[in-house]
């Protein structure tokens, strides 16, 4: 079993759409939990993240911790073009930054 | 501050040929790590290190080695490069906390 599974869509809504993002991990022993944002040919570079379990807001996104259910959450209000991405969840162990598979949005004008 | 800096920024290679993607970093970071990343498999680490002079494997290491060269150069090598090694590489630096990670912009390798 992987540490963290994330669906990889793709995933395509219209602008203004409330998105959805989730990743489940395997250990509940983890505490760190980190969303990445990557752009086509970019390098990725870190959205939001939560340490232990709880909600975190920032603008328009939203990072969520059930460690009940070992789920991670993104949530993106008011969804905008300029949010088309490559979204990857991340988890900490030992050291070690371990992504998900990520999961390709389009927001689509 | 230019932060993560990868070369080469593309290349192509024969099968069989070696090559070494560099990376340094001007951030004083500790840890050092390289990831390579494929449609649908999101980023696998295949070294880490986490000081100068010690490294370690991740989850891919196979065909490739590495070289903590000083603070700031951590170095990947392909011996003997193979078709399943084209991929995007993309070299991190992480600082006193786990959040504190910056990626390069990635080196495009092809094997032919």
């Amino acid at each position: 079993q992987k540490e963290v599974e994330q669906d990889p869509g793709p995933l395509s809504v219209p602008e203004g759409a409330i998105v959805s993002l989730n990743c489940t991990y395997s250990n509940s022993a983890f505490q760190y939990f980190m969303w990445y944002r990557q752009y086509s040919r970019k390098g990725p570079e870190l959205l939001m993240y939560t340490y232990s379990s709880g909600n975190k807001e920032d603008g328009r996104f939203t990072a969520q911790v059930d460690k009940s259910s070992k789920y991670i959450s993104l949530f993106i209000r008011d969804s905008q073009p300029s949010d088309s991405a490559t979204y990857l969840c991340a988890i900490e162990v030992v050291g070690k930054l371990i992504f998900g598979q990520g999961t390709t949005l389009q927001v689509k004008p | 501050n230019a932060g993560v800096t990868q070369t080469p920024k593309f290349q192509v290679l024969k099968t069989g040929q070696s090559m070494t993607l560099q990376c340094a970093q001007d951030m004083n970071h500790n840890s050092m790590y390289w990831y390579r990343q494929d449609p649908g498999m999101g980023l696998r680490l295949i070294y880490y290190s986490a000081s100068e002079g010690t490294t370690d494997k991740g989850e891919v290491p196979n065909g490739y080695n590495v070289s903590r060269l000083n603070k700031r150069e951590f170095s990947l090598r392909l011996e003997s490069a193979a078709p399943s090694q084209t991929s995007v590489y993309f070299c991190a630096s992480i600082g006193l906390g786990i959040t504190e990670a910056f990626f390069g912009q990635g080196t495009r390798l092809t094997v032919v």
